[in-house]
């Protein structure tokens, strides 16, 4: 498609469930990115793929945050374990390549953890 | 640290009316700048990018201008128009990872 499509729109989740994002990164975009919102308009790195591979994940809290992007599917963010701290809204971008091109957003999944 | 600044976090501008933001980077590394337009509840939108090896880039009502030697970058919007009303960043991706480096952001409110 011609635009990142993430899917839901909103969460919620008890302490301690999973949660589970999807990502549709716009055809032909090699690049997805993730990045969290916690406060207002602070955006922090999580992961990055090249195609279906880990390009960096240096933002993953490792421990209970995992991500993968498979051939012919969407892109997937999962958060084991969820705790009040993940509640966020997740953005997925993707750009044709790595580098000085612009990556283009999602509109977000907002997650709540109560 | 840092890297990438916008240290007006509100402006407001009359309608018809020339909107400068502005944005301060320390990382002499980055080469490439992004300006995005974000509504509430929305993604951020991409309006237009600028390379080191330039010092000007326009589309449309929307131009960006980059100044290396004081590390600083402004977007020009003329005519400021209501739908500009907005939160516009500033961000530079990492040489090393892509990833972007983003500044705080500045509330853009284009007054009747």
């Amino acid at each position: 498609g011609e635009e990142v499509a993430q899917t839901p729109k909103h969460l919620v989740r008890g302490e301690g469930q999973k949660a589970k994002l999807y990502c549709a990164p716009i055809k032909g975009h090699s690049y997805v990115f993730w990045y969290q919102q916690v406060l207002k308009n602070e955006f922090k790195f999580l992961i990055s793929f090249q195609n279906e591979n880990v390009f960096d994940e240096t933002g993953m809290p490792k421990e209970r945050f995992s991500a993968k992007c498979l051939p012919n599917s969407p892109c997937s963010l999962e958060i084991q374990a969820t705790k009040l701290e993940d509640s966020a809204v997740y953005f997925c971008a993707s750009s044709t390549h790595g580098r000085n091109q612009p990556q283009h957003f999602g509109d977000g999944t907002r997650l709540s953890i109560l | 640290d840092q890297q990438v600044k916008q240290n007006s976090p509100s402006l407001s501008v009359q309608e018809g009316r020339i909107s400068i933001l502005n944005c301060d980077y320390t990382n002499s590394m980055f080469d490439y700048f992004l300006w995005y337009k974000k509504y509430p509840a929305e993604g951020p939108t991409f309006l237009i990018s600028i390379s080191s090896i330039k010092d000007k880039n326009e589309d449309g009502r929307f131009t960006v201008f980059l100044n290396k030697s004081a590390k600083h970058l402004s977007l020009h919007i003329v005519p400021s128009q209501p739908g500009d009303s907005a939160v516009y960043f500033c961000a530079a991706p990492m040489d090393s990872n892509y990833q972007l480096i983003w500044g705080a952001g500045t509330k853009l409110i284009i007054k009747p």
